[in-house]
């Protein structure tokens, strides 16, 4: 079975310093996985993918994730965080002939200023 | 140029009603799903339809129906509605053989 773990439900961080938003997978197949983001009351944004074309996946608004085989992680980094990144983040994976979505439980993204 | 709509926003409403949420993609994509958010935010499949008929129903109780008129729309009716069934629901929609799923904003139940 597919699963995804996010191994921090908050994490807090000052305007300005580094983002990182650990993300572990199971491993049976070769996984696509995604990272979304969800601002407060809105819809989920497609943040990044990766699809064994590149280990280092760039997103959007300054976000990237680099995919580790050896230690089964995907984990989402920003060099320097902006208030309005503070939103809730979910690493989501999919496996080949599964058409659907398992999603971690997701990670509160807080910014101070 | 909405891609994924969902209608209504928010929806309250007592015990024991029948509601409908309509979700209505204008990207062209064959898969449509239903996804449901808890309160603790965790998202969970609930259906996936793919150019009009169910491929996916993740143990959903009976009371919860989709119908997909067309290829572009997937409309969930839920009947007999009980405090358990409010949260967030999302409807999103992929192409045909692509994983990535577009969202919509999500229609806020509140069961009373």
């Amino acid at each position: 079975a597919q699963s995804v773990t996010q191994l921090d439900s908050h994490v807090s961080v000052s305007e300005g310093t580094p983002v990182l938003l650990r993300c572990n997978y199971s491993s049976s197949y070769s996984p696509s996985l995604f990272w979304y983001v969800q601002h407060p009351n809105k819809g989920l944004q497609l943040l990044l993918k990766y699809t064994s074309a590149a280990t280092l996946v760039k997103g959007i608004n300054g976000f990237e994730a680099e995919f580790k085989k050896s230690e089964t992680s995907f984990h989402l980094t920003k060099p320097s965080a902006h208030m309005s990144d503070a939103a809730e983040y979910f690493c989501v994976v999919s496996y080949p002939g599964y058409s659907t979505l398992t999603f971690g439980k997701g990670t509160m993204l807080l910014v101070s200023p | 140029d909405t891609a994924v709509s969902q209608t209504p926003k928010y929806l309250v409403t007592q015990m024991g009603n029948d509601k409908s949420i309509k979700c209505e993609q204008n990207l062209g994509h064959d898969t449509m799903y239903w996804y449901k958010q808890d309160s603790k935010k965790f998202l969970k499949i609930m259906f996936s339809y793919n150019n009009k008929e169910l491929i996916i129903n993740e143990t959903v109780p009976n009371r919860f129906s989709p119908k997909s008129p067309d290829k572009a729309h997937l409309n969930l009716h839920i009947n007999s509605l009980e405090l358990g069934d409010s949260a967030v629901y999302f409807c999103a929609s992929s192409a045909r053989g692509a994983d990535t799923q577009y969202f919509g904003p999500g229609t806020r139940l509140t069961v009373l």
